[in-house]
């Protein structure tokens, strides 16, 4: 089954230095990967995503994310955080064996960005 | 920029009674989605639907859920008799030619 993880239940970092909210995906095939943000009491908000290509892809807001194949990883980052960056991120996976466009979600990780 | 929306944003209701939440979809789009979010968890799958039916649903989904498209904009997830554990945050969600679902604001339930 699909499956994606979140180790980290909160990253911490201060203003201006580079962050990164990590991932990693358990799928058969190649996989479709997605990274979400939910400000509080918001819905979810459509970062980046990964189909194919490059394994860097870029996002909204600065956000870009690695893709690596043979750690099964798909880290975001970003150079430099903003204490505006502070919310839940949720990376995700399609299910691609159901072909119905279903997301699996992981956990989800805090980011707490300090001035 | 077009979004999806949903109404109402927070709805209480008495346990037993039928509630109907509803979204309207980015206009394009073809395929629609609900998931939740129980307080503090993950976002959890509960539906999709295609062409006018239902093409997945988890095991969460069951007989007391269901979901319609009454017209060319409304989708909504009715569930027929609440009980306090479907307390949550309920977000619809679209999507369109890309794989990316595009998500609504959500609608706080709670079930008292």
């Amino acid at each position: 089954a699909q499956s994606v993880a979140q180790p980290e239940d909160q990253v911490n970092v201060a203003e201006g230095n580079p962050l990164t909210v990590k991932c990693t995906y358990s799928v058969s095939g190649n996989p479709y990967l997605f990274w979400y943000v939910q400000y509080p009491n918001r819905g979810l908000q459509f970062l980046l995503k990964y189909i194919t290509g490059d394994n860097l892809v870029k996002g909204s807001y600065g956000f870009e994310a690695e893709f690596n194949k043979s750690q099964t990883s798909f880290h975001l980052k970003k150079p430099s955080a903003l204490v505006s960056d502070s919310a839940l991120y949720f990376c995700a996976v399609r299910d691609l064996p159901s072909n119905t466009g279903k997301l699996i979600f992981g956990q989800g990780t805090t980011l707490q960005v300090k001035p | 920029e077009p979004e999806v929306t949903q109404t109402p944003s927070h709805q209480v209701t008495q346990m037993g009674q039928e509630v109907i939440l509803r979204c309207v979809p980015i206009s394009n789009h073809l395929y629609f989605y609900w998931y939740r979010q129980i307080l503090g968890q993950k976002v959890e799958f509960l539906v999709s639907f295609y062409n006018n039916e239902i093409s997945e649903k988890s095991e969460i989904f069951d007989d007391q859920f269901s979901v319609e498209r009454p017209d060319g904009s409304n989708f909504t997830l009715k569930i027929r008799s609440t009980k306090l554990e479907d307390s949550a945050m309920y977000f619809c969600a679209s999507s369109g030619q890309g794989p990316e679902a595009f998500f609504g604001q959500g609608t706080r339930l709670t079930v008292v």
